[in-house]
């Protein structure tokens, strides 16, 4: 079951752009990750932000967390073609294993 | 180095085989995870393993069965599966709770 959504489904811009991808979730978290899939292949690991923590920061990636409002935001700053891929937000609710869930994803697609 | 390796990269099998999908990690991490991604959707978790135990089984059928046989190794065992099952099946590992975890590049599986 998906703890909650993205939006937008889809993002298409052009090289030099900025893409801003949101996270909505509905339980109590310790944490949200932000993971990028190129092709179908495995994730990547771009940002982990704890629950206490509001924003952070890993070179062109800037990731917001609102608990308030239960939401979070993936920034990436001046885009290059090789960004292209599928971004992925997961949240790790609190009294778990580490029990990731994920969003159902924002397809990014940056054009030369 | 936060390398998870898995072996096979792709997987065909009839309804009557058996198979067997490994992962591997040298990181010393002692919570695993294997999961199961469609096309065009969000990994979903199907087991999680701590101090080689298991501790979830998101209520998988039975005709996968994940062992751990030492604190670097995960399998998956696959015997009588369905088309359905057709899939991306991704294998990550956390050095613990609360903490990020790192994904392998996954065996994209097709059941014939």
């Amino acid at each position: 079951s998906q703890q909650g959504e993205e939006d937008p489904q889809a993002l298409s811009i052009q090289e030099g752009e900025n893409a801003t991808m949101n996270c909505s979730y509905k339980t109590s978290i310790n944490n949200l990750q932000w993971y990028r899939q190129n092709s179908g292949r495995g994730l990547v690991h771009l940002i982990l932000i704890r629950s206490n923590e509001r924003e952070k920061h890993s070179g062109r990636l800037r990731v917001t967390l609102d608990t308030s409002k239960k939401s979070s935001s993936l920034l990436i700053t001046a885009s290059r073609a090789a960004d292209t891929a599928s971004y992925f937000c997961a949240t790790d609710a609190t009294g778990g294993y580490n029990k990731l869930i994920f969003g159902a994803g924002t397809r990014l697609a940056v054009h030369p | 180095d936060t390398e998870v390796t898995q072996t096979p990269k792709h997987l065909v099998m009839g309804m009557t085989n058996k198979k067997s999908l490994k992962c591997e990690q040298h990181m010393g991490h002692r919570a695993m995870y294997w999961y199961k991604q469609k096309a065009k959707k969000p990994p979903e978790l199907m087991f999680v393993y701590s101090y080689e135990k298991l501790s979830i089984n998101e209520s998988v059928p039975s005709r996968f069965s994940p062992e751990c046989p030492n604190s670097s190794l995960l399998n998956l065992h696959l015997h009588a599966l369905q088309p359905e099952d057709s899939a991306l099946y991704l294998c990550a590992s956390a050095g613990g709770f609360q903490e990020t975890q790192y994904f392998g590049p996954g065996t994209r599986l097709l059941v014939l």
